[in-house]
């Protein structure tokens, strides 16, 4: 069945680089995702990776895809206490947006 | 700015209560997800349509919960009755095909039974 898998939790310092990791499933996944969630509010798409790709930059965003293991992280370069929040891996399983457990990522000044 | 509109943002129902939650997708957009967010964990599916056909509703706990999306564009999701575990996050969101392309998620309702 699918199962996306998160860290749950980072905590890292204003200024340095966050990673989060994710494992999903379905090998056959054409586009895998990063969401952001803010406490109480909906899921804003951050970036996403089509298949075909090892790695996509996007400003301070920098996603690494490892097809052969499955494996799926984000990068934030320089970050902001604002960028503490929950983050989502995603991919599409068997025609269904299937998502992780969450990371929290904690941002200490 | 198109956005996926979902109203109400808070319900508090007691138990053994009907609830119906609305969701208005952005315009254009064939699939419609409802999706259910317990507190500390990762949305779950509960149902997908695809214009006003139901794709998928294998997580959808069919003996309370019913959704509907009649004329292919708005959508309502009720539950009847209503139990304490239902209290969670109902997330709606909205794509333009059923895969592979960004799904525009609503605000969100959050369900409180007592």
């Amino acid at each position: 069945g699918e199962d996306v898998e998160q860290s749950l939790f980072l905590s890292v310092r204003e200024g340095d680089s966050s990673v989060i990791n994710c494992t999903y499933t379905d090998s056959s996944s054409t586009y895998l995702y990063w969401y952001k969630q803010e406490p109480g509010a909906g899921l804003q798409l951050l970036t996403y990776i089509f298949s075909n790709m090892d790695m996509k930059q996007d400003q301070r965003l920098t996603v690494l895809l490892n097809k052969k293991d499955k494996h799926l992280s984000l990068r934030i370069a320089d970050t902001q206490t604002g960028d503490s929040s929950f983050y989502y891996c995603a991919e599409i399983y068997t025609g269904k947006l299937i998502f992780g457990q969450g990371t929290t990522l904690q941002v200490k000044p | 700015e198109a956005e996926v509109a979902q109203s109400p943002r808070y319900k508090i129902t007691e138990k053994s209560q009907a609830v119906a939650f609305w969701c208005d997708p952005i315009s254009g957009h064939a699939t419609l997800y409802w999706y259910r967010q317990i507190l500390g964990q990762g949305p779950e599916l509960l149902v997908q349509f695809q214009d006003e056909s139901v794709v998928d509703d294998s997580q959808l706990p069919k003996d309370r919960f019913s959704a509907e999306r009649l004329k292919g564009v708005d959508s309502t999701l009720k539950i009847q009755p209503a139990e304490l575990g239902d209290s969670a996050m109902y997330l709606c969101a909205s794509s333009l095909e059923t895969a592979n392309t960004e799904a525009f998620f609503g605000q969100g309702t959050r369900l409180t039974v007592v």
